[in-house]
């Protein structure tokens, strides 16, 4: 799986967009983005995913750059409850073997009241 | 739909003995995974298993192992406890094996070793 680049802390003011930024230069062609985000002391949350096109759902947008080196994860309106350590993950697609996770130290998001 | 489930939540061993950590996945979902997770080694790989197979194991000595049951339940033990065993063990669950499929965790059992 290729390695990611996450800045190690945020703020965000609460009811404001958060948005996380993640490098994954070495991504190869088959590889997705992930998100994923732990409050403290729970199990990892998955947020969302993508290949190369923007995606959306319920908890967050996901957008991907051109040449797919670098994404952003968009909070469109932190709360409180959303303070907790975003993942961003690179790995196999369809088809690939590798199916075990790897954390890296992801980005502590804390949103300010 | 109900989430992963994890039993017990909590767990005090002393080292020396042996603990057995249950995972139920999420109904439909046939693979099981399970982590570790510490504070200086972050989350690791202990294995997956799908259909009553283990598919993939991570890089932890024999002392740890797993099974998974017909209905995908899946249970993880740890012989010969030692002090560097406690940590937060994860479970995830996911729809199948191989993939982009996400996975679901529990929440987790938090295990001391004494």
């Amino acid at each position: 799986d290729a390695k990611t680049t996450q800045p190690p802390s945020m703020d965000c003011a609460e009811g404001r967009a958060a948005n996380l930024p993640c490098n994954h230069s070495t991504i190869s062609g088959n590889e997705y983005v992930y998100w994923y985000r732990q409050i403290h002391s729970q199990g990892p949350q998955y947020i969302i995913h993508g290949l190369k096109n923007n995606e959306t759902n319920e908890m967050a947008s996901l957008i991907i750059t051109e040449d797919r080196k670098s994404s952003t994860l968009i909070l469109p309106h932190a709360t409180l409850r959303d303070t907790a350590v975003y993942y961003c993950i690179v790995r196999a697609g369809p088809g690939g073997s590798a199916r075990q996770l790897t954390f890296g130290s992801g980005t502590q998001l804390t949103v300010l009241p | 739909k109900a989430g992963v489930t994890q039993t017990p939540r909590y767990l005090i061993k002393t080292r020396g003995q042996q603990v057995t950590l249950s995972c139920s996945p999420i109904s439909g979902h046939r693979s099981v995974s399970w982590y570790q997770q510490t504070p200086g080694q972050g989350l690791q790989f202990l294995f997956e298993y799908f259909s009553e197979t283990q598919r993939n194991k991570g890089n932890f000595p024999g002392r740890f192992s797993g099974r998974q049951f017909s209905n995908s339940r899946s249970e993880m033990n740890v012989s010969t406890l030692e002090l560097g065993d406690s940590a937060l063990y994860l479970c995830a669950s996911s729809l199948t094996s191989g993939g982009s499929y996400e996975q679901y965790f529990g929440p987790g059992t938090r295990l001391t070793v004494t």
